[in-house]
């Protein structure tokens, strides 16, 4: 099994509407995670990190659920430059080091 | 605030000749330093990492190095380049002990 899985998409969605996708780990010791966003033949950026009571920015909602070893990511009233390759990250504690990268989530937004 | 930067941008360079990728950060001090490498289609790997000047460890076995002058300079290198060795190539660093990662713009190898 894959430390880091998600969903390689793409999603296709039209401007406005609402997004989520999931990132499943498999080391239950996980301890740190966080959602990047990479647009197109550039370097990944910080969207946000993923808190155990979830936690919001603007439009993104990120939510950790440690039972079922999962976290999600949500877009709200998506805007064409949401559109970007989503990156999910997991720490196995210890510095960065220990960081295992997800290959994904290629987001379009429609106009 | 801190910046990262790293070159060249993008380079083609043809099979056994030798490669040379600098990064440099600015407004810390003593930060942990990463070469990463994204092949398509594949995740991000981290190839090396350095927690201080001359510390450096690998991760991955392969015909690449990577050095630390200096506090805030990262260097990764090869003698001979591989038709495998291409890919996205990102510099990244953290504050020592933090485990929140911060990309440069990225070096583009092309090995033909």
């Amino acid at each position: 099994r894959k430390e880091v899985e998600q969903d390689p998409g793409p999603f296709n969605v039209p401007e406005g509407a609402t997004v989520a996708f999931n990132c499943t780990y498999s080391n239950s010791a996980s301890q740190s995670f966080f959602w990047y966003r990479q647009d197109c033949r550039k370097e990944p950026k910080l969207l946000m990190s993923v808190y155990s009571s979830g936690n919001e920015d603007g439009r993104f909602t990120a939510q950790l659920n440690r039972a079922s070893q999962y976290i999600s990511l949500l877009i709200r009233d998506s805007k064409l430059s949401d559109s970007a390759t989503y990156l999910c990250v997991v720490s196995h504690g210890g510095g960065a080091d220990g960081l295992t990268f997800g290959k994904g989530t290629h987001l379009i937004i429609q106009p | 605030s801190q910046t990262i930067h790293q070159w060249p941008a993008t380079l083609v360079q043809p099979v056994g000749s030798p490669l040379s990728l600098e990064c440099t950060v600015e407004g810390t001090s003593n930060p942990n330093l990463y070469w990463y490498r994204q092949a398509a289609g594949r995740g991000l790997q981290l190839l090396f990492y350095s927690v201080g000047i001359g510390q450096i460890s690998s991760e991955v076995p392969q015909n690449l190095s990577a050095s630390r002058p200096q506090d805030r300079q990262f260097i990764l290198s090869s003698k001979k380049l591989l038709l495998s060795d291409s890919g996205f190539y990102l510099c990244a660093w953290s504050v020592s002990g933090r485990n929140t990662i911060y990309f440069g713009e990225g070096s583009w190898l092309t090995v033909v």
